[in-house]
């Protein structure tokens, strides 16, 4: 009950495109939904969050819609740029410590 | 601003052996966690300290410790070294101790277990 499960495990997209990363929970607890962004050699580093009261978050090219009733959530990337390449993380928490992570997604952007 | 900063880089043990890992936050930031990411797979948490106090354990053995110091920095020691302990040890800092607080990360360390 405490995972979150993130798909697809890679995505390649081109220059412009849309990537789409989904996650689903289990949970009902959780209340609060940040998606990370690693690049090669770095720490993760906090993208954008959605909190279970709205069903969608924009921030400029990225977009967390949220499911309350399906447990599910996802990450979409417009206009997706070479730039994005990286590995994506959702993760989910019930407002304590400790999120719960995602498997990652590996993403690649062809120019 | 310096953000998070971790040491060493990369580290190769043999089983059996123990390791320290430090840590030193972000300035004004009082609140540390240690995660561990195993190749391919999300940030695993193991602890997360306040003010000198452990305030979260995650679900990994006796063997793995941590303390934070007066100046918030952290250690997290790994005794009795398994293959499986393999991985990159991520630590976080944030301003309090909730998840939703923005936890910041530094680059890791690597450690290689032969």
């Amino acid at each position: 009950q405490q995972q979150v499960k993130q798909s697809p495990q890679s995505l390649i997209v081109q220059k412009g495109g849309i990537s789409i990363i989904n996650c689903a929970y289990e949970n009902t607890a959780f209340d609060y939904f940040p998606w990370y962004q690693q690049f090669p050699g770095k720490g993760p580093a906090l993208l954008i969050a959605i909190r279970p009261d709205v069903s969608e978050k924009k921030e400029g090219r990225f977009t967390i819609s949220f499911n309350k009733s399906a447990k599910q959530f996802s990450l979409h990337i417009m206009d997706s740029q070479p730039g994005d390449s990286a590995t994506y993380f959702c993760a989910a928490t019930d407002s304590n410590y400790q999120l719960i992570w995602g498997a990652g997604t590996k993403l690649i952007i062809k120019p | 601003d310096a953000g998070v900063t971790q040491s060493p880089t990369h580290l190769i043990k043999t089983r059996g052996q123990q390791v320290t890992l430090r840590c030193s936050p972000i300035s004004g930031h009082k609140s540390v966690s240690w995660y561990q990411q195993v190749l391919g797979q999300g940030p695993q948490f193991i602890f997360q300290y306040y003010e000198k106090e452990e305030r979260g354990r995650g679900n990994f053995p006796d063997r793995f410790s941590a303390r934070q110091f007066p100046n918030y920095s952290s250690e997290l020691n790994v005794n009795a070294l398994l293959l499986g302990d393999s991985a990159l040890y991520l630590c976080a800092s944030s301003f309090g101790t909730l998840a939703y607080n923005e936890q910041f990360f530094g680059p890791g360390t690597r450690l290689t277990v032969l």
